[in-house]
C-alpha cells in the first residue's frame, strides 16, 4: 500500500528558479514529516522536516509546506542551484512507522 | 561524526545463492533499521532493531530474510535462498532513539543484483 506518494517522478527547472516538489499521504496518523535528498551511489541524506503542528517549516533555500487537510506537503527550494539536483524522497512518520514516497528526481540546469 | 557504514557496496550473486550484508550505525544510536529499495521505489522498512531487540519486522520475508543485532551495535542481514526479485539496494539507517523527532542517518547501501 502506498501511503505516501509523490507522483512526479521527475522535474526539471532552471538554475535560479523555484523547484517545488510535490507530495501527497493518506494516513491522518501521520504526524511528523521529512524531506531526504539523495545522490546517486549515496544514501539518502536528512534534507529538512516539520511536525503535523506547524504549517511552514523553513531553512535557507529550503521550505517546506504542509496542508494536513488536504493531506500534503511540498517542498520548495529558492534558489534552486545546479547542486540540488538528486532524487528527493518525502517520509512520513507516525511512532516507529516511517514511510517515504517513490522520490522525485530533481534536475536543474545552469 | 562517523557515518552509518555499510559493506560490501556491491553484490552479484546467481538466484539461490545467498548472502550477507553487514552494518555498522553510529556510535550511541540504539535504533537501526534495514530498508530495501527497488529500482523507482521508495525505501520499503525490512525490520528495526532497538538496541538488539527487534522493534518491527513485519515486512521481513522470514522464509528467506534473516537479520541480527548482536550485542547491540553491528547488523548483518542475510537472504538465503535469493530469488530474482531481491535485485535492489539495502540501506542500512539509525537514530538515536525510538520514535521521536529523529531523521535517520542512512549509510551508502548495499546494491544486490541476482542473476
Amino acid at each position: 500500500d502506498q501511503q505516501v506518494k509523490q507522483n512526479s517522478p521527475s522535474l526539471s527547472v532552471q538554475e535560479g528558479r523555484i523547484s517545488i516538489l510535490n507530495c501527497d499521504y493518506t494516513n491522518s496518523m501521520f504526524d511528523y514529516f521529512l524531506w531526504y535528498k539523495k545522490y546517486p551511489a549515496e544514501g539518502p541524506t536528512f534534507l529538512i522536516s516539520i511536525s503535523s503542528i506547524k504549517d511552514k517549516n523553513e531553512d535557507g533555500r529550503f521550505t517546506v509546506f504542509l496542508n494536513k487537510s488536504a493531506k500534503h506537503l511540498s517542498l520548495h527550494i529558492v534558489p534552486s542551484q545546479p547542486g540540488d539536483s538528486a532524487v528527493y524522497f518525502c517520509a512520513a512518520r507516525s511512532n516507529n512507522d516511517m514511510r517515504f514516497g517513490a522520490g522525485t528526481r530533481l534536475t536543474v540546469k545552469p | 561524526e562517523a557515518g552509518v557504514a555499510q559493506s560490501p557496496r556491491y553484490k552479484i550473486i546467481e538466484k539461490r545463492q545467498s548472502v550477507a550484508f553487514w552494518c555498522n550505525p553510529i556510535s550511541g544510536h540504539a535504533t537501526l533499521y534495514w530498508y530495501q529499495q527497488i529500482l523507482g521505489q521508495g525505501p520499503k522498512l525490512l525490520i528495526q532493531f532497538q538496541n538488539n531487540g527487534v522493534v518491527d519486522d513485519s515486512q521481513l520475508p522470514k522464509d528467506r530474510f534473516s537479520a541480527e543485532r548482536l550485542k547491540g551495535v553491528d547488523s548483518t542481514l542475510k537472504i538465503q535462498p535469493a530469488k530474482l526479485e531481491d535485485s535492489a539496494v539495502y540501506l542500512c539507517a539509525s537514530s538515536l532513539g525510538e520514535g521521536g523527532r529523529r531523521s535517520y542517518t542512512f549509510g551508502s547501501g548495499t546494491r544486490l543484483t541476482v542473476v
